[in-house]
């Protein structure tokens, strides 16, 4: 059974430009989150997307967005890239409903120069 | 929105030794997790605990809701036991968003 997937591992940009990162959930999951998390610190909530919506934002700017597919894979594009988007960017799934375990993805490390 | 406090912060501990690493937090949950994040950054379940005890062999945890804060227990350190170790809760019921505590920064030393 394959768990949480994402890709690519690590991604270089330049600030300004944009980035796209991919989330395929573990299987019999459809509730996929995404989280960033800076250096030395606990990973922060972005959003969470159930049936292709997003239904619940964290305290994020209108440059994280994302998406959900049929499938239950999910995408996180960061517009207008900032040096402080710098982190680890991680995906968790889950079976939706309250009280549901979470898994992660091994996180896509992004640096932006 | 709820409070996650994890204590101690940093921990450093010779192999063989036991510690205990504790998380607090500011409200009522119905989802509480450890996980160990590797030096990779992937972030391992070690326990689904909103409440009561759990083992799994040398780590165990407990949650005392009421009380809110769970307490997870490591016996018989290994070096491989290294790592941060992160508290996350989810609140209320429907709201699935989980928020993680700072983290507990374990070194086992040989």
């Amino acid at each position: 059974d394959a768990g949480v997937t994402q890709s690519p591992t690590h991604l270089i940009k330049t600030r300004g430009q944009q980035v796209t990162l991919r989330c395929s959930p573990k299987s019999g999951h459809d509730t996929v989150s995404w989280y960033q998390q800076a250096l030395g610190q606990g990973p922060q909530f972005i959003f969470q997307y159930y049936e292709e919506e997003e239904r619940q934002r964290g305290n994020f700017p209108d440059r994280f967005s994302g998406h959900q597919y049929p499938n239950y894979s999910s995408e996180l594009n960061v517009n207008a890239l900032l040096l402080g988007d710098s982190a680890l960017y991680l995906c968790a799934s889950r079976r939706t409903g309250a009280g549901t375990e979470a898994f992660f993805g091994q996180g896509t490390r992004l640096t932006v120069v | 929105g709820i409070q996650v406090e994890q204590s101690p912060p940093d921990l450093i501990l010779q192999e063989g030794a036991n510690s205990t690493l504790r998380c607090n937090f500011s409200d009522s949950v119905n989802n509480l997790q450890w996980f160990h994040q590797n030096p990779w950054g992937q972030l391992i379940n070690l326990f689904y605990i909103p409440s009561g005890t759990k083992q799994n062999g040398r780590l165990s945890a407990t949650t005392v809701a009421t009380e809110r804060y769970s307490l997870l227990y490591i016996s018989s350190s290994q070096t491989t036991d290294s790592g941060v170790y992160f508290c996350a809760v989810g609140p209320n019921f429907g709201n699935e968003k989980l928020t993680f505590g700072t983290g507990t920064r374990l070194t086992i030393i040989p």
